[in-house]
């Protein structure tokens, strides 16, 4: 079993552009959550994809958005960049809209210069 | 919103020492507590969990004891290795307002150091 993975592991962009990270949750889950971990802290909820649908965001402007396609995978979608975006994205899968064990990515490492 | 108050660190312990972080919980109804770890440079892994009061979760050697009437979730392991040594995160899971959906609450975590 693969597991969630994520791509990239890193990338550095500049300000002003847009990144697209992507994630192919575990075997058999159906529901995508993403969260932004800034440096030194806990992860935040940025929202979450469920049946092709975001169900429910997070405290994150409109600048973020994601998709998830019938394979159940994930992108999320930042225009825009700004310094402060800098931070490790993770993408979480689980089963039925967050209900069980939520198994985490590594994470993408997003550096904004 | 629900939140999760977790001591702050870094926190630095010889091997074979007694570890314990403390965890605190805001939440409207019963939320499940977990503990989760981060090692440098991996994304976050379940350590151990607790779905309802006086439950207690254990996991490699670590323990943490669900209180409702203290709201907390303390972690706690006997004898601490130099293979411990990561951010340990405590979270709680939150029901969405919309269509039932979960999310899971972090604390800011605590860096732990464990030297030889």
């Amino acid at each position: 079993d693969a597991g969630v993975t994520q791509s990239p592991t890193h990338l550095i962009k500049t300000r002003g552009q847009q990144v697209t990270l992507r994630c192919s949750p575990k075997s058999g889950h159906d529901t995508v959550s993403w969260y932004q971990q800034a440096l030194g802290q806990g992860p935040q909820f940025i929202f979450q994809y469920y049946e092709e649908e975001e169900r429910q965001r997070g405290n994150f402007p409109d600048r973020f958005s994601g998709h998830q396609f019938p394979n159940y995978s994930s992108e999320l979608n930042v225009n825009a960049l700004l310094l402060g975006d800098s931070a490790l994205y993770l993408c979480a899968s689980t089963l039925d809209r967050g209900v069980g064990e939520a198994f985490f990515g590594q994470g993408t490492r997003l550096t904004v210069v | 919103g629900d939140s999760v108050t977790q001591m702050e660190g870094p926190v630095t312990l010889s091997e074979e020492a007694f570890l314990t972080i403390n965890c605190t919980y805001t939440a409207t109804g019963y939320p499940s507590l977990f503990w989760y770890v981060q090692y440098p440079g991996e994304g976050l892994q379940l350590l151990l969990k607790a779905t309802k009061a006086d439950d207690k979760g254990s996991n490699k050697g670590f323990e943490a004891t669900y209180r409702k009437e203290t709201t907390s979730f303390h972690l706690e392991k006997g004898s601490v290795q130099v293979s411990d040594s990561a951010v340990y995160f405590c979270a709680l899971r939150e029901t969405l307002t919309q269509g039932g959906s979960e999310k899971l609450v972090f604390g800011k975590g605590t860096k732990l150091t464990v030297n030889p």
